[in-house]
C-alpha cells in the first residue's frame, strides 16, 4: 500500500524559475494538505483541500498555488521560487471515518532548495 | 482558534531513562490531540492520538500520553529510552467533529545518550 506518494523528492531551482510538487494519495481520503517544514518552526500549513473541488490557504499560502485535480491529487505549484520558499514540503491527507479521527498521514517529503 | 507549545526543543536523556516531552495546548473547542514522530528524513507517521474517553493513551514504541483537560497538556512519556527514539517528535492538536485544520508544534529533537 503506497500511502501518500510525492514527486519529486529533491528539486533545485533558480530564483524565480517555476515548478509544480504533485502529491497523490491511495486512501480514499476527502482531505489534503501541504505544509513546509523549516528548522525551529515545526510544521505550517501552506493550503489545504477539506474535499474534492475545494481549497482553502492555511497559514503562509503567499507565492503559492494549488490544485485539487481529483479525489486522489494536489498538487502545490511556485510560480516564481524565492530563496525564502528552500524548505522541506509535505503533502498529507486525513479523513474522520471509523477510526480515522482525523490523522494524517504524510509523504516522505519533497527538498527544494531556491538558488 | 487553537495552539500547541512544545517546551524544550532539544531534550536528551540517557539510555534506560525516562522520557518525558511537554506538550500544552489551546483550543476554543473540545480538541483531538496527537504525538507524531519524525526519524531523519522522513515523513512524520502517528504515535498517538487522544480523541475522547479514556485520557491515557497508549501508543506504538511503548509510549504514551496523559490528556490533563485542567492543565491543557498532553506530555509524551516513555518509562525506558531507546536508542532508536532519538527522533523529532511534534505534539499537534485539532477541533473535534467534522473536518478541522490540524495545528503542530515546533517539535522537540530527543537524542538517546548510550
Amino acid at each position: 500500500n503506497a500511502g501518500v506518494t510525492q514527486t519529486p523528492k529533491f528539486q533545485v531551482l533558480k530564483t524565480g524559475q517555476s515548478m509544480t510538487l504533485q502529491c497523490a494519495q491511495d486512501m480514499n481520503h476527502n482531505s489534503m494538505y501541504w505544509y513546509r517544514q523549516d528548522p525551529g518552526m515545526g510544521l505550517r500549513l501552506i493550503y489545504y483541500s477539506a474535499s474534492e473541488g475545494t481549497t482553502d490557504k492555511g497559514e503562509v499560502p503567499n507565492g503559492y498555488n494549488v490544485s485539487r485535480l481529483n479525489k486522489r491529487e494536489f498538487s502545490l505549484r511556485l510560480e516564481s521560487a524565492a530563496p525564502s520558499q528552500t524548505s522541506v514540503y509535505f503533502c498529507a491527507s486525513s479523513d474522520i471515518t471509523g477510526t480515522n479521527t482525523g490523522e494524517l498521514f504524510f509523504g516522505e517529503g519533497s527538498r527544494l532548495t531556491v538558488l | 482558534a487553537q495552539s500547541v507549545t512544545q517546551l524544550g526543543s532539544h531534550v536528551s536523556v540517557s539510555e534506560g531513562a525516562l522520557v518525558l516531552l511537554r506538550c500544552n495546548y489551546s483550543s476554543s473547542v473540545p480538541p483531538y490531540l496527537f504525538w507524531y514522530v519524525q526519524y531523519p528524513n522522513q515523513g512524520l507517521q502517528l504515535l498517538l492520538k487522544y480523541t475522547t474517553g479514556a485520557t491515557l493513551v497508549k501508543g506504538i514504541n511503548g509510549f504514551e500520553a496523559e490528556f490533563k483537560k485542567s492543565e491543557t497538556s498532553f506530555h509524551l512519556t516513555k518509562p525506558s529510552a531507546h536508542m532508536s527514539d532519538a527522533a523529532e517528535y511534534f505534539c499537534a492538536v485539532s477541533g473535534s467533529g467534522g473536518y478541522q485544520k490540524v495545528t503542530f508544534g515546533t517539535g522537540t529533537k530527543l537524542q538517546v545518550i548510550p
